[in-house]
């Protein structure tokens, strides 16, 4: 079945460094990607989304681009900020069906 | 503009006591909704898709007889935790297709602590 994963369980960088969270899926169908944040007891907020191969899609500063070939969609900042702290969870919504399967999230903690 | 309004956001019962949420459509038609569960620590697991007038379809490990749902019109949908134990606690999220190529819309969750 479709699935997403998420390699890095918990991400610690210092402030003005570049971001990277690594987003890998399986699907036999096209689908449509999306990076969602989270901060502290709050619901997820929708970062990025996109069903376009390669193409690179940015908002807030951060960017992904999807590629097929390799089945990923990595989310990427150049820059880190303090408030960029928070967990961040890559999912998929395949053709046919809009509800999405999260993967298992990456706590991003930006230190100064 | 489209949103989805849950209700209520925070919730404590006591264990073996059961607690209902609401999930609220508002300037859109949720033809369906799905609901899922962060437990702590966790991530989003989906419990079961709701469709007005269709069987609603629960993901394995999640049933009926504990997470009763009801989807009676096109802006609104419930669910209950019932006999609700520590196991249960987390993060409840209702969601609903976005127009045309649009993300899903989510609510704000509604948040369930168990004694």
């Amino acid at each position: 079945g479709d699935s997403v994963t998420q390699t890095e369980g918990l991400v610690t960088l210092t402030e003005g460094l570049p971001v990277m969270l690594n987003c890998t899926y399986q699907t036999a169908y096209s689908t449509f990607l999306f990076w969602y944040v989270q901060h502290l007891n709050e619901a997820p907020k929708l970062l990025l989304k996109s069903s376009t191969d390669n193409k690179r899609t940015e908002h807030q500063g951060f960017h992904a681009t999807l590629h097929k070939s390799s089945s990923s969609f990595h989310l990427q900042k150049s820059s880190a900020q303090l408030s960029d702290s928070a967990l961040y969870y890559c999912a998929l919504a395949s053709s046919g069906s809009w509800q999405l399967i999260f993967g298992s999230g990456t706590q991003l903690t930006v230190m100064p | 503009g489209a949103l989805v309004y849950q209700y209520p956001r925070r919730t404590i019962c006591k264990s073996g006591t059961s607690m209902r949420m609401e999930c609220q459509a508002v300037g859109f038609q949720a033809t369906s909704v799905a609901w899922y569960r962060q437990s702590p620590q966790k991530t989003f697991e989906l419990i079961a898709l709701s469709t007005v007038n269709s069987a609603i379809k629960y993901e394995q490990n999640f049933t009926q007889e504990k997470f009763p749902i009801s989807h009676p019109n096109l802006s609104f949908s419930s669910m209950t935790v019932l006999n609700a134990y520590l196991e249960d606690r987390g993060l409840y999220l209702c969601g609903a297709p976005g127009e045309g190529n649009q993300a899903p819309l989510f609510g704000e969750g509604t948040r369930l602590s168990v004694l």
